[in-house]
């Protein structure tokens, strides 16, 4: 079974304040993701990386910087954190290729105050 | 643009009736299509997943159909279970994926 963890599991920030969460996966797996998810707009990718010190832009990259510095590890990060960012957050990995699943990590709920 | 439309927030079900959730896409090409399953507190993990060769996928009583002439992929199971109760979404791609809005599925007794 594929083992994707975050940390923290829950964090409150402070409008305008620098939040950064980890993911870690131990299955050397080439893809990374993070996610959003908020009800009513499901699972929206913000950031992924196919290899260490690189990352590419999801569909809602705006507000969020990603960081791959191994192939195990992969951050997102909330240089100045917004209310609209309030959200549960998801790291997933994966093989390359189209019908390998993403294995998806317990989740970030993150609350910007 | 490519999407994924799940047209309903919202499927209650009695317990022993069939389960259909929609999912329809728009694709410039011939898509990969999955279903991912998020039981309540827990992560999504895939359910099921399309292939090329037009073989009905299956998994825990669930399977989708691929029809490429309505762009559809539904997830159908004959007789719904208390446990089937979660979040579905349907999800298209290559590596990147996207998903679906999601459906949540509630069966009561």
């Amino acid at each position: 079974e594929a083992a994707v963890t975050q940390s923290p599991r829950s964090k409150v920030a402070v409008t305008g304040g620098k939040v950064t969460l980890s993911c870690h996966q131990t299955n050397n797996h080439d893809y990374m993701y993070w996610y959003r998810q908020d009800t009513g707009h499901g699972l929206r990718l913000i950031h992924y990386s196919y290899v260490a010190d690189s990352t590419e832009k999801g569909d809602i990259p705006d507000g969020y910087k990603a960081s791959r510095p191994s192939q195990e590890n992969f951050s997102l990060i909330l240089e100045l954190a917004s209310l609209s960012q309030t959200a549960v957050y998801f790291c997933a990995s994966s093989w390359t290729g189209p019908l390998y699943e993403q294995y998806f990590g317990p989740g970030t709920r993150l609350t910007v105050l | 643009g490519d999407s994924v439309t799940q047209t309903e927030g919202l499927v209650t079900l009695t317990e022993g009736l069939p389960v259909m959730l929609n999912c329809t896409y728009q694709s410039t090409y011939s898509p990969f299509l999955f279903w991912y399953v998020q039981h309540l507190n827990e992560a999504p993990k895939l359910l099921l997943k399309s292939f090329t060769d037009n073989k009905r996928p299956e998994h825990q009583g669930f399977h989708a159909t691929l029809h490429k002439s309505s762009s559809s992929f539904h997830l159908q199971k004959s007789s719904a279970q208390l446990s089937d109760s979660a979040l579905y979404y349907c999800a298209r791609g290559n590596n990147k994926l996207t998903f679906g809005q999601g459906t949540v599925l509630s069966v009561i007794p």
